[in-house]
């Protein structure tokens, strides 16, 4: 069965390192998502991918955070520098396509901690 | 506001009890989309319906579009059944992007 691939599973660094996550979706999946989900509460996006565009990005903190998905099909998550509060489950989700009803199909998710 | 809100936060059931999780939404939707996320993290897709009343095995997820609340239930419920069940919904209306928005969760510990 296809399935959202998503490296590492853990991560452990430091504050003001870099670090980056790498998320490979279904194949065929035109939409995929980044998500945040800090332990107790529900996943919070941010950023959203069209292929190779970016749909919305405005929860994400540009400052420091940064996603590409350059050839419309695995995408990276960075961060640089990383801070304390970064610490959280970082998820990657796709679809089919952006409108009309289309399930979400979520990866195993990389837990990051900021020491 | 688009606002996903569910309850109970934490439940405690004993093996074999029927099990009900509730979903509130403030606004139109175009979908709602029950998951489960295990401690491990990972989150699968159980459900998702935009009207009525699905079931797969053990779980009816059922929608009341002009109440805007959706329920989860668990027949005959098991240990394994253990896991932060989730709502998110897509809301209707300009504005709104195409992203789901996700509920805090509900945390449900099946006792043997």
């Amino acid at each position: 069965e296809a399935e959202v691939a998503q490296s590492p599973r853990y991560k452990i660094t430091e504050k003001s390192q870099a670090v980056a996550f790498w998320c490979d979706p279904i194949s065929g999946h035109a939409t995929l998502y980044w998500y945040r989900q800090i332990l107790g509460q529900g996943p919070e996006l941010l950023v959203q991918f069209q292929d190779e565009s970016v749909v919305d990005d405005s929860q994400l903190p540009k400052d420091r955070f940064s996603a590409e998905r350059l050839k419309g099909v695995d995408s990276t998550l960075k961060i640089q520098p990383a801070e304390l509060g970064d610490s959280a489950m970082y998820l990657c989700a796709s679809s089919l396509a952006l409108i009309g009803y289309n399930e979400q199909f979520f990866g195993p998710g990389t837990r990051l901690t900021v020491l | 506001k688009n606002e996903v809100e569910q309850s109970p936060q934490n439940l405690t059931a004993q093996e074999g009890e029927f099990i009900t999780i509730n979903c509130s939404y403030s606004v139109g939707i175009s979908a709602l989309h029950w998951l489960q996320q295990h401690p491990g993290g990972g989150i699968v897709s159980l459900f998702m319906l935009s009207s009525g009343k699905k079931k797969h095995g053990r779980l009816i997820a059922t929608i009341n579009i002009q109440e805007k609340h959706s329920s989860l239930h668990i027949t005959a419920s098991h240990p394994r059944d253990s896991a932060v069940y989730i709502c998110a919904v897509r809301f209707d209306g300009p504005n709104t992007g195409n992203q789901f928005y996700f509920g805090t969760g509900t945390s449900l510990t099946v006792i043997p």
